[in-house]
């Protein structure tokens, strides 16, 4: 079975400044995508970015981009930039290519702060 | 708004009674999944349907807990005979295929 690992419970950044969350997972294929979804305090989740592993070039939407590393099974989320509403429960996400349910780390909760 | 709605958003309910859930999905999507969130927890997959079809189950759905999607489009999710440990976030989500999925807001039940 596939798992997410989120290291940092929490992570703290200043606006305009950048943060970087970590996610690993452990997976025996070859083809499969992970996202970024964020969660604000009681709203509902979001999409951030998605990535797919047989893409080399690493993921970008505006200020967010990731650190794909298929052979470290690495997917680190940087946001640049930071603002006040970034701030949310962030949540590394799995799905295999052949499937549609998608396997969640803990989060990382972001705060920012002016 | 088109999003996915959920309903009710919150659930007090007593141990041993039963609850329905009931979600929405966004109009053009014929997958439906059911996740639980507890706290601390991130999503976890409970089960999902591919049109009014039940495709998959997860082991954490026990036999005290069922779901229909009768016509395709929205879903009910029942709790028979409520436990505390059932007390969670329920979320829903709809995707077109396996495009990306859209939330819901999540009924958060508490079985007292």
């Amino acid at each position: 079975a596939q798992t997410v690992t989120q290291s940092q419970p929490e992570m703290s950044v200043q606006e305009a400044e950048t943060v970087t969350l970590s996610c690993t997972y452990d997976t025996s294929e070859s083809d499969y995508y992970l996202f970024w979804y964020k969660q604000p305090p009681s709203r509902q989740m979001i999409l951030v970015i998605r990535q797919e592993a047989y893409k080399q070039q690493n993921a970008t939407e505006n200020r967010f981009s990731v650190n794909f590393q298929k052979a470290a099974k690495s997917f680190s989320l940087k946001i640049s930039d930071s603002q006040l509403g970034d701030a949310a429960m962030y949540f590394c996400a799995y799905r295999s290519s052949g499937y549609s349910t998608l396997t969640f780390g803990k989060g990382t909760m972001l705060l920012v702060s002016p | 708004d088109t999003g996915v709605s959920q309903d009710p958003r919150h659930k007090i309910t007593k141990r041993g009674q039963n609850v329905t859930f009931r979600c929405d999905p966004i109009s053009e999507h014929n997958r439906l999944y059911w996740y639980r969130q507890t706290l601390g927890q991130g999503p976890e997959f409970l089960t999902y349907f591919q049109n009014e079809a039940q495709l998959e189950k997860s082991r954490l759905l026990s036999d005290r807990f069922s779901a229909e999607r009768p016509k395709g489009s929205f879903s009910t999710l029942e709790i028979q005979r409520t436990e505390q440990g059932d007390s969670a976030m329920y979320l829903c989500a709809s995707s077109l295929g396996s495009d990306e999925q859209f939330f819901g807001p999540g009924t958060r039940l508490t079985v007292l």
